[in-house]
């Protein structure tokens, strides 16, 4: 496995279901984070987690629930979202220490019924 | 507050040809870091360049080669002799940094161009 793994690719959910995106990175990173891509709109940051420690929340609803159990992987749980929820969910790492230069994965593109 | 500008939604040429992409952005603060990513049909974002406020040389490589023009806010992306595997979405990106010149990592994006290269 090599860089920013992302399951499921794609996903459909309803209204009322709960799902769980999956990151996992292989390069050794300790900082790790979720953007969100919506059509025509730029990438939006939701949540960044250094050294597994969340330490930006950017208005997100709480429907969007981040977990980092440990530097590797980073999780979004998800539940009672609403259709504009549809959206590509990114998933980057970098070092803490070069949190600029961040790695991306494919993402997950979620449709919410 | 930051932001990134780019203008130009979608370009279409064709193979071979030379294309610019535009960037510009605004902030206020006076270190601050520059990028650009490519993102392809599969998705993922690929990163291409960062660029820090103070570096203002431009930089090539290969067909590749980036404009940054503190003067203007701008930092434009060419394509030298364009390839259809060039075709995507590209990104341009700002971070802010602290007052120790390092980023806090939040990236602000621009909207995307995307870039179709015909054959």
């Amino acid at each position: 496995e090599t860089g920013v793994t992302q399951t499921p690719r794609h996903l459909v959910m309803g209204m009322t279901n709960k799902k769980s995106l999956k990151c996992e990175q292989h390069l050794g990173h300790n900082a790790m984070y979720w953007y969100k891509q919506s059509a025509k709109k730029p990438l939006e940051l939701m949540f960044v987690y250094s050294l597994e420690e969340r330490v930006e929340n950017n208005s997100v609803p709480s429907r969007f629930s981040p977990e980092c159990p440990n530097s590797s992987h980073l999780f979004l749980h998800l539940h009672t979202l609403q259709p504009e929820d549809s959206a590509l969910y990114l998933c980057a790492s970098s070092q803490v220490v070069a949190p600029e230069t961040q790695y991306f994965g494919p993402g997950t593109r979620l449709l919410v019924l | 507050a930051q932001k990134v500008t780019q203008a130009q939604t979608e370009i279409s040429v064709v193979e071979k040809e030379d294309v610019t992409l535009d960037c510009v952005y605004e902030t206020r603060d006076t270190t601050y870091y520059l990028f650009w990513y490519k993102q392809p049909p599969s998705g993922e974002l690929v990163f291409l360049i960062r660029r820090n406020s103070f570096d203002e040389q431009n930089e090539i490589s290969g067909r590749y080669s980036w404009n940054f023009q503190k003067s203007t806010s701008s930092f434009n992306f060419t394509i030298t002799a364009s390839q259809v595997v060039d075709s995507a979405v590209y990104f341009c990106a700002l971070s802010e940094a602290n007052a120790g010149g390092t980023s806090y990592g939040k990236l602000t994006f621009g909207q995307g161009t995307i870039l179709t290269v015909h054959p």
